[in-house]
């Protein structure tokens, strides 16, 4: 068990439809990381906020959108749902905002039908 | 940019010994992990490198070679539940930019 924790684990919705995934980190990180892990794409990094900011962004599209709470918790809302957008999503926290070791969470596994 | 190059799959019998090669290309590195991830599970940490040489942890060992941007795993008396995908990731300019993952090397152990 990493710390890190995310709901749902499974979400099953339509086209079109907007979704948003949970993620708590660890007890006392700062950094929460989302990644985007399809069958032919491995694992993609889509943001990270660190302390309520935003800090990297990667190839996240615009109908995706991310924050990051007072209390660290974070959520990433998908919009505009396409059938391709089906994966599974990680969240992942570290300490610190510099990428070192990162713990996973177990992941939402999205299907969009 | 940044290239990763690893295996695609790997096969090596319970209780042997196997090497999982990755090469990068990376503008700046400041460093490189190596996480395993069960199918369906979450990647966990295994290794970061920072220093060329090995370091050994257990059954499992990392090599850097900085000069060469290449890197292994090196699992020894494997076992049925080391049957895993390993993700190479390169960390760039000292953790300012995201970590890129490599697609991963889905090792099956066979008894």
């Amino acid at each position: 068990d990493s710390g890190v924790t995310q709901t749902p684990k499974h979400l099953i919705t339509a086209t079109g439809q907007r979704v948003t995934l949970r993620c708590s980190p660890r007890s006392g990180d700062l950094s929460v990381y989302w990644y985007q892990q399809s069958l032919d794409q491995g694992l993609q990094f889509l943001i990270q906020y660190y302390n309520g900011e935003e800090r990297a962004k990667g190839n996240i599209l615009e109908r995706f959108s991310a924050q990051q709470f007072p209390d660290l918790h974070s959520e990433l809302n998908l919009s505009s749902l396409e059938l391709g957008d089906s994966a599974l999503y990680f969240c992942a926290s570290s300490s610190a905002w510099d990428n070192h070791e990162q713990y996973f969470g177990p992941g939402t596994r999205l299907t969009v039908t | 940019g940044q290239n990763i190059d690893q295996p695609t799959e790997m096969t090596a019998t319970e209780g042997a010994i196997v090497q999982i090669n990755c090469t990068y290309q990376t503008s700046g590195f400041n460093g490189l992990f190596w996480y395993q991830q069960h199918a369906g599970e979450a990647p966990t940490f295994l290794s970061y490198n920072v220093l060329d040489g090995l370091e050994e942890k257990g059954r499992f060992s990392s090599f850097l070679s900085r000069s060469k941007g290449y890197s292994y795993l090196l699992l020894k008396e494997l076992q049925m539940k080391d049957s895993a995908s390993y993700l190479c990731a390169p960390q760039r300019d000292s953790g300012n930019t995201p970590l890129v993952f490599g697609k991963g090397t889905r090792l099956s152990v066979i008894a």
